[in-house]
C-alpha cells in the first residue's frame, strides 16, 4: 500500500516560520510534492524533490530524505494569506504523473 | 502550464439523479485524471480517462457508478449515477504535464456537488 501522513493542522503567528512534516510509504519511490489549497479552491502545486535535499522558492522551501522516507516543507516570513491547506503527494511510478496525496495539513497564521 | 474549466462549478441535485461534469483543457494533454475531495478531507483518485479506450478506476470506485468519457486529447467528463449525499464532494480534473515527470499536476477549479 501507499500512504502519507502528515499533521492535521498547525498554527503559527505572522511572521513565524513553520514546518510541515509528511512521512510517506511507498512502493516505486521517486519524489516528493506539495500543494498549497485555499479554501474553495484548486490545489496549486508549490514544489517538487526527486533527489534528497532541500530546494528553495521564495519563502517557502522543500526538503526530503529517501533514507528517512521524510520530507518537509518550510515556510518562512509567513503572511497571512498562507492560511490554507498543504498537501504532500507522491507520484506513482510509472503511472503518468497520477499523485497519491496525504491527507493534508490546515495551516492557521495568526495575526 | 494548462488552463482547466470544468462545469459545473457546483450543483445542487436530488438523490437518484446523475449529473455530468466536463472538464476542458487548452493544450493536448496525454494523461487526464479526475479526483474527489470530500469535505475536509483530502483528494482520492478516481480514474485516468485515457484517450480512446476505456478509463482506469482505482479500488473503490467502478464504471457503473463514475462513468468516464475521453474523446480526444482536450476534454473529459465525468458522470457520478445515482447520486446519494455520500456523494456530496468536490470533483476535480487534473492533468500533467507533457514529458518527464515533475510531480506536477494542474488543477480545474472543481465542481462542488451537494447532493440532498
Amino acid at each position: 500500500g501507499q500512504s502519507l501522513e502528515q499533521p492535521s493542522e498547525v498554527t503559527a503567528v505572522e511572521g513565524a516560520i513553520v514546518q510541515i512534516n509528511c512521512t510517506y510509504q511507498t512502493s516505486g519511490f521517486y519524489g516528493l510534492s506539495w500543494y498549497q489549497q485555499h479554501d474553495g479552491g484548486a490545489p496549486t502545486f508549490l514544489s517538487y524533490n526527486a533527489l534528497d535535499g532541500l530546494e528553495e522558492t521564495g519563502r517557502f522551501s522543500s526538503f526530503l530524505s529517501r533514507s528517512d522516507s521524510y520530507g518537509y516543507l518550510l515556510l518562512q516570513e509567513l503572511q497571512m494569506k498562507d492560511s490554507a491547506s498543504y498537501f504532500c503527494a507522491a507520484p506513482i511510478y510509472n503511472q503518468g504523473g497520477k499523485l497519491i496525496f496525504g491527507q493534508g495539513t490546515e495551516l492557521s497564521v495568526k495575526p | 502550464s494548462a488552463v482547466i474549466s470544468q462545469k459545473p462549478s457546483r450543483d445542487i441535485c436530488q438523490r437518484g439523479t446523475s449529473l455530468t461534469i466536463q472538464c476542458q483543457v487548452d493544450s493536448q494533454v496525454t494523461m487526464m485524471f479526475w479526483y474527489r475531495q470530500q469535505p475536509g478531507q483530502s483528494l482520492t483518485l478516481i480514474a485516468t480517462a485515457n484517450q480512446g479506450s476505456e478509463a482506469t478506476y482505482e479500488s473503490g470506485f467502478v464504471i457503473d457508478k463514475f462513468p468516464i468519457s475521453r474523446p480526444n486529447l482536450t476534454f473529459s467528463t465525468l458522470t457520478v449515477s445515482n447520486m446519494s449525499p455520500e456523494d456530496s464532494s468536490i470533483y476535480l480534473c487534473s492533468v500533467s504535464p507533457p514529458g518527464q515527470s515533475t510531480g506536477e499536476l494542474f488543477f480545474g477549479e472543481g465542481s462542488r456537488l451537494t447532493v440532498l
